[in-house]
């Protein structure tokens, strides 16, 4: 199973683009990268998926390089808004979240 | 469909008492998943379903809590004997996987739960 990595926090400021980096050194052929969005007293959020190279959304872009050891979540011109909790996951039986990156964006 | 539904919302019960939640997905998707979070952490996985088979348990999944998910469709976590350790919210989630590939999670509002 992959075990992640992730910043405990960032800050940023509104209207900044913000990239969340996650490690995942002992990933599988077979894993997909997913990402999550938590807000206080709320379930998490899907936010992207991704196996290789790029994908982007309307809401973020997800960077994985050809290694696919991590992976970077790109939130574009961020608002107050995108303060909250995100976390990345790797493979469909890997269900455990770790403590997520802490997001601040300030005015 | 309106996505994965919780009841109740909240609970409060006391300590040593028997409380069950009930967890409905989207009916699409063939995985059901249970997991406690409390203050400041990331969601702690307990156990979680493909079709009525449970697969995996946690070992925070002690004695007292069992889990359910008779035919396949809505699912319920039943904690016995409750503790104040046991307040949290208790999430769950739904997927589609196919084979070695799942979509990802789509979770509902949570039960909060407040042992006193």
């Amino acid at each position: 199973l992959a075990k992640t990595t992730q910043p405990i926090s960032m800050d940023s400021y509104e209207g900044q683009e913000v990239n969340i980096t996650c490690s995942h050194n002992n990933i599988a052929t077979n894993d997909y990268i997913t990402w999550y969005q938590q807000f206080p007293s709320q379930g998490p959020r899907f936010i992207i998926q991704g196996y290789k190279t790029k994908v982007t959304n309307e809401v973020a872009s997800l960077f994985i390089p050809a290694d696919r050891k991590s992976s970077t979540l790109s939130l574009p011109r961020v608002s107050l808004s995108d303060t909250a909790v995100y976390y990345c996951l790797v493979g469909a039986n890997d269900m455990r979240f770790g403590a997520g990156t802490r997001l601040t964006v300030k005015p | 469909d309106t996505g994965v539904s919780q009841d109740p919302r909240h609970k409060i019960t006391k300590r040593g008492q028997n409380v069950t939640f009930r967890c409905d997905p989207i009916s699409e998707h063939n995985r059901l998943y249970w997991y406690r979070q409390t203050l400041g952490q990331g969601p702690e996985f307990l156990t979680y379903f493909q079709n009525e088979a449970q697969l995996e348990k946690s070992r925070l999944l002690s004695d007292r809590f069992s889990a359910e998910r008779p035919k396949g469709s809505f699912s319920t976590l039943e904690i016995q004997r409750t503790e104040q350790g046991d307040s949290a919210m208790y999430l769950c989630a739904s997927s589609l996987s196919r084979g070695a590939f799942s979509y990802g999670y789509t979770f509902g509002s949570g039960t909060r739960l407040t042992v006193v």
